[in-house]
């Protein structure tokens, strides 16, 4: 069965720290979509990242990088320099391919607090 | 790009009465549309999921006569909670995927309160 485990509740940081936010997944399939999605608290989620299954490479945008490793099922966002804006509730999500039109199934979301 | 809104953004209304939560997408063709419902600080639960001009397909132990979805069009999906209960006060969100790309873009939910 597929599961997204965010392990991490709640991280609470001073502005500038970095923070890494934890995602472990499980999924049968060998090809699969892992998103990350940020939620202000606005509520509306905003997409950060894709990564495709047979893509490896880590990557970076700005303050966020992600790293991706298929060997232990892990997919885990840092975000460097951390500000007050980053202040939200972040979720990992898995979309297996072909799956009834690419469901997502989302961890429980993990409430970071960047303090100034 | 890739911009979906939804409407209303915020809804109170009387028990028994039925809402209507639209879902459109701005700026692609949305070929697929799903409906989520957040609790407080809780993950996102997967409602339905629609594809257009077909029925929709309910996730186990989501009442398709209570959550009526319709995705008449390709930019447009509602979702109507009928006869609503202060247990249906909730936060609903829609997402859309358009054909190009496998990515769900999220609007900005609707926050519903039954009284």
């Amino acid at each position: 069965a597929q599961k997204v485990t965010q392990a991490q509740t709640e991280i609470s940081v001073v502005e500038k720290e970095d923070v890494t936010l934890d995602c472990v997944y499980e999924t049968r399939d060998t090809t699969y979509y892992l998103f990350w999605y940020k939620q202000p608290p606005s509520g509306e989620l905003v997409f950060l990242i894709r990564r495709n299954s047979f893509d490896e490479q880590n990557e970076i945008s700005g303050r966020y990088s992600w790293n991706f490793q298929k060997s232990t099922s892990s997919f885990n966002f840092t975000i460097t320099a951390s500000q007050v804006v980053d202040s939200a509730v972040y979720f990992c999500a898995l979309s297996e391919l072909g799956n009834q039109g690419g469901k997502l199934i989302f961890g429980q979301g993990t409430e970071l607090s960047v303090k100034p | 790009g890739a911009v979906v809104s939804q409407h209303p953004s915020r809804v109170i209304c009387k028990s028994g009465t039925s809402v209507k939560i639209e879902c459109r997408s701005l700026d692609f063709q949305a070929t697929t549309m799903f409906w989520y419902r957040q609790f407080p600080k809780k993950s996102l639960m997967l409602m339905a999921t629609s594809n257009e001009g077909s029925k929709a397909t309910y996730e186990q132990g989501v009442e398709k006569d209570k959550f009526l979805i319709n995705h008449a069009s390709l930019t447009l999906s509602t979702l109507t909670v009928t006869s609503a209960h202060p247990e249906d006060s909730s936060f609903y969100i829609c997402s859309a995927k358009g054909g190009f790309t496998d990515t769900q873009y999220f609007g900005p939910g609707t926050r519903l309160t039954v009284l």
